[in-house]
């Protein structure tokens, strides 16, 4: 059973628009967030991160919210951009070192122009 | 620029043969991880590794074992291939942070088929 889920496999946005990702876990203990983005052919890269003592974290165009009482977290992209289009990965992790994260099966957003 | 390298891009073998993936980090990292990536299911940790000669099973470690003989080198062996592992193999490099949490930093990924 995922303990990280991400319910939308695929999201359409016009460019300019907001996109909204959103995540889901079961674990309470987990108490680390980060979303990935993913290009065809490509590695993830680190897009930003949230720990559990705070609820809202602000880089830019991307803001991730976290709602810990509704396990839930969500990725903000204000104004999205065509090269925003890629795969959108959460990831949660719960050990004191930051070595285990656990990923979500991710999001492909299209921006489209 | 820091950088995670894997040996192949693309992969192709036959069911039963001995598969060797590699790693090499240029970033003194001490945490080096192995994921597969699959439709629908995400990244999912086969193996990873906080030091030389350590490693810890993830996931999914069946099927699968690892070596960790340098450092900057971690490799992630199939010892009979099945179809089922096919798949695409990332690795990824984080530094020990002793407390606080690290992004991880991936490598391109290797395609691999097994036919």
């Amino acid at each position: 059973d995922q303990q990280v889920k991400q319910n939308s496999p695929s999201l359409s946005v016009q460019e300019g628009r907001i996109s909204i990702l959103n995540c889901d876990y079961t674990n309470s203990m987990f108490d680390y967030f980060l979303w990935y983005k993913k290009y065809p052919a490509e590695g993830p890269t680190f897009l930003i991160s949230i720990s559990s003592i705070k609820d809202k974290n602000e880089d830019g165009r991307f803001t991730v919210f976290l709602n810990k009482s509704a396990k839930h977290l969500s990725l903000h992209i204000v104004p999205s951009q065509p090269g925003d289009s890629a795969v959108y990965f959460c990831a949660a992790s719960m050990d004191n070192y930051g070595q285990n994260f656990v990923f979500g099966p991710g999001t492909r957003l299209s921006v489209l122009p | 620029d820091v950088k995670v390298t894997q040996s192949s891009r693309y992969l192709v073998k036959r069911t039963g043969e001995k598969v060797f993936l590699e790693c090499v980090q240029d970033m003194d990292h001490e945490n080096m991880f192995w994921y597969r990536q699959d439709p629908g299911l995400g990244l999912r940790l086969i193996y990873f590794s906080y030091d030389v000669k350590m490693k810890e099973k993830g996931d999914i470690p069946e099927g699968y074992s690892v070596s960790r003989e340098k450092k900057e080198r971690f490799s992630l062996i199939l010892e009979s291939a099945s179809t089922n592992q096919t798949s695409m193999y990332l690795c990824a490099s984080s530094p020990l942070s002793g407390g606080a949490y690290n992004e991880q930093f991936f490598g391109p990924g290797t395609r691999l088929t097994v036919l």
